[in-house]
């Protein structure tokens, strides 16, 4: 069956890097998402990437996906403190199937 | 666009009563769905609607769950004899025709004492 899968937790400085990565099993998957959830609210949609591209950039965001591997990464350039928030990455089919979500905690 | 709206935010309930909550989705989009998020997990799919038709339902969805979407515009989400089990985030999201993205609702949060 679809199954995604995040690691729970990431804590980077003010300006460095972050990346964030999603296993998913679904190789029929048309688009990989990744969403952003601030505390109480609903999920904002971040970036999509089509399954037939290997990489989108995006301002700071760039999205990774090797598809031999069903991995897919988010790398967030110059992280502030307003992009703490968890983040969930998605595999779509007739309907989104979510991993858990990592947090990502951004010190200042 | 306005984006998804959902109504009401929070609803506290006591065990054994009746809830129901309200999704009104992008104008234009033809898809909705029902996600259940509780604490520490991802949203999990409950049911999704194509236009008025109610296409798919999870498991997850016990009979005392039912959904609507009558004239294929706004949705509503019915939980009857709630249980404290049922204390979770609902999130409604919708979506143009296709593989296009999902746009998601700030939630209804549910509290059952």
């Amino acid at each position: 069956g679809e199954d995604v899968e995040q690691s729970l937790f990431l804590s980077v400085r003010e300006g460095d890097s972050s990346v964030i990565n999603c296993t998913y099993t679904d190789s029929s998957s048309t688009y990989l998402y990744w969403y952003k959830q601030e505390p109480g609210a609903g999920l904002q949609l971040l970036t999509y990437i089509f399954s037939n591209m290997d990489m989108k950039q995006d301002q700071r965001l760039t999205v990774l996906l090797n598809k031999k591997d069903k991995h897919l990464s988010l790398r967030i350039a110059d992280t502030q403190t307003g992009d703490s928030a968890i983040y969930f990455c998605a595999e779509d089919g007739n309907k989104l199937v979510f991993g858990a979500g990592t947090i990502l905690r951004v010190k200042s | 666009d306005t984006g998804v709206s959902q109504d009401p935010r929070h609803k506290i309930t006591k065990r054994g009563q009746n809830v129901t909550f309200r999704c009104d989705p992008i104008s234009e989009h033809n898809r909705l769905y029902w996600y259940r998020q509780t604490l520490g997990q991802g949203p999990e799919f409950l049911t999704y609607f194509q236009n008025e038709a109610q296409l798919e339902k999870s498991r997850l969805l016990s009979d005392r769950f039912s959904a609507e979407r009558p004239k294929g515009s706004f949705s509503t989400l019915e939980i009857q004899r709630t249980e404290q089990g049922d204390s979770a985030m609902y999130l409604c999201a919708s979506g143009r025709q296709g593989n296009s993205p999902l746009h998601f609702g700030n939630g209804t949060r549910l509290t059952v004492t």
